[in-house]
Parts: C-alpha cells; sequence; structure tokens
C-alpha cells in the first residue's frame, strides 16, 4: 500500500530564509507526487506536481520540489520564505494504476511558521 | 467558474441526528472525492466515485454513506451521528485522465456534540 512520511510537524524560519519540507512516500511504482498547500480555514491548494520526466519541477508561489527514486523522497523548497507562506503543508502520493487510479494518500502535514 | 463548491460550511449536530453534505463541481470531471481532516492526520479518504452512479469505499468508511445520482454532484450522508464524526469535511475533484491531479473545496466543519 502506497504511504507519505512528512517527518516534521511543525517547521519555524524567518522571513527571507530558506526553506525545505521533508517528504517520504512508499510506492511500487513510478509514483505521482504532490504537495498542496493549506491556508486557515481554507481548502487545499495544489503547488506543484511530478508526474515524470524533469525530476526537478517548478510551482506557483516561488515553490520547487525534487524527485529522488533512491531516496523515495519529493522534498519541498523556496529559496526565500515571505510572511504569506505561512501555512500547512501537505505531501501526496497518487495511484497511476489499477482499480485504484487517482486516488491521493496524504501525509500528516508540516505546520510552517514564518517569524519577521 | 465556480471549481468545487460545498455547503453547508458549517453545522453542528447532536448525536443521532442526520445529514447531508453536498459537493458541486462545474468542471465536468469523472472523479470525485470525500475526505476528512483531523489533526496531525493529515487527509483520509472516506468514500470516492470513479462516474454517475458508481461509489466505493476509501480508508475510513464506516459510519458515512454517499451517492453520485448527477456526474457534477457528490453527496456525503451521516445516518446517526457520533462525536467521532467531529471533523472537517473536504471534496475533491479529478479528471480521468489527468493523473490523480485533485481540485479542493473550501471544506465543511462539523461539530458532533
Amino acid at each position: 500500500a502506497q504511504s507519505v512520511t512528512q517527518p516534521d510537524i511543525h517547521i519555524t524560519v524567518s522571513e527571507g530564509a530558506s526553506l525545505e519540507l521533508r517528504c517520504n512516500y512508499s510506492y511500487g511504482a513510478t509514483p505521482y507526487l504532490f504537495w498542496y498547500v493549506q491556508s486557515p480555514g481554507q481548502g487545499l491548494q495544489l503547488l506543484l506536481k511530478y508526474f515524470s520526466g524533469d525530476t526537478l519541477v517548478q510551482g506557483i508561489k516561488g515553490f520547487e520540489a525534487e524527485f529522488k527514486r533512491s531516496q523515495s523522497s519529493f522534498n519541498l523548497r523556496k529559496p526565500s520564505v515571505h510572511w504569506s507562506d505561512a501555512a500547512e503543508y501537505f505531501c501526496a502520493v497518487g495511484n497511476a494504476g489499477g482499480t485504484s487510479y487517482g486516488k491521493l494518500t496524504f501525509g500528516q502535514g508540516t505546520i510552517l511558521t514564518v517569524h519577521p | 467558474n465556480a471549481g468545487v463548491t460545498q455547503t453547508p460550511k458549517f453545522r453542528v449536530l447532536k448525536t443521532g441526528q442526520s445529514m447531508t453534505l453536498l459537493c458541486a463541481q462545474d468542471m465536468n470531471h469523472e472523479y470525485m472525492y470525500w475526505y476528512r481532516q483531523d489533526p496531525g492526520m493529515g487527509l483520509r479518504l472516506i468514500h470516492y466515485s470513479v462516474g454517475e452512479g458508481t461509489t466505493a469505499k476509501g480508508e475510513v468508511p464506516d459510519g458515512y454513506n454517499v451517492s453520485r445520482l448527477k456526474k457534477q454532484n457528490f453527496l456525503l450522508g451521516l445516518e446517526s451521528a457520533a462525536p467521532s464524526q467531529t471533523s472537517v469535511y473536504f471534496c475533491a475533484s479529478s479528471a480521468r485522465l489527468d493523473g490523480c491531479e485533485q481540485y479542493f473545496g473550501p471544506g465543511t466543519r462539523l461539530t458532533v456534540t
């Protein structure tokens, strides 16, 4: 069964500092990978996705993520964090085949706090 | 283009009461999903649908029922609410050939007392 682990429950950074949020997945084949962001009281917004091809993917709001098959990781990065990036971030893996096509499994989430 | 909408936004129920949450999407997506979100547990799939008239169980289906009578609507029902069903419920939809990318509604916050 597919699974996702986000090792960091809560991360605090200063505005302008770089950011890396970790995500490790378990999946039997090449996965579909996603990062979503959730602001307080809001739904989830897609930041970026990886289906195939270039392992470094660019997303919205200046975020990027790198797929590393050897490490089963899909870490999210941003070179300079803005106060508006404070939110909860979810990594997810999608099932790309069979009868479970389209289903997403989410990690537990990482809450990002940004200090001025 | 409203995307995915959910009704209601908030609801308080007493134990044993029933209710239905409505999800509607205007993107002509084939797939629709219901999740619940609890602190520290991410989103867990309750039920999903791969097309009009079809539904399937997800990870945590007990205590919930669903129906997809029209392609654009996906209903989640609680027949006899329990305090353990206090949660935030999210609906999502995706296109069949779009590789699992899901679009989410704004959520319904349900409290069962």
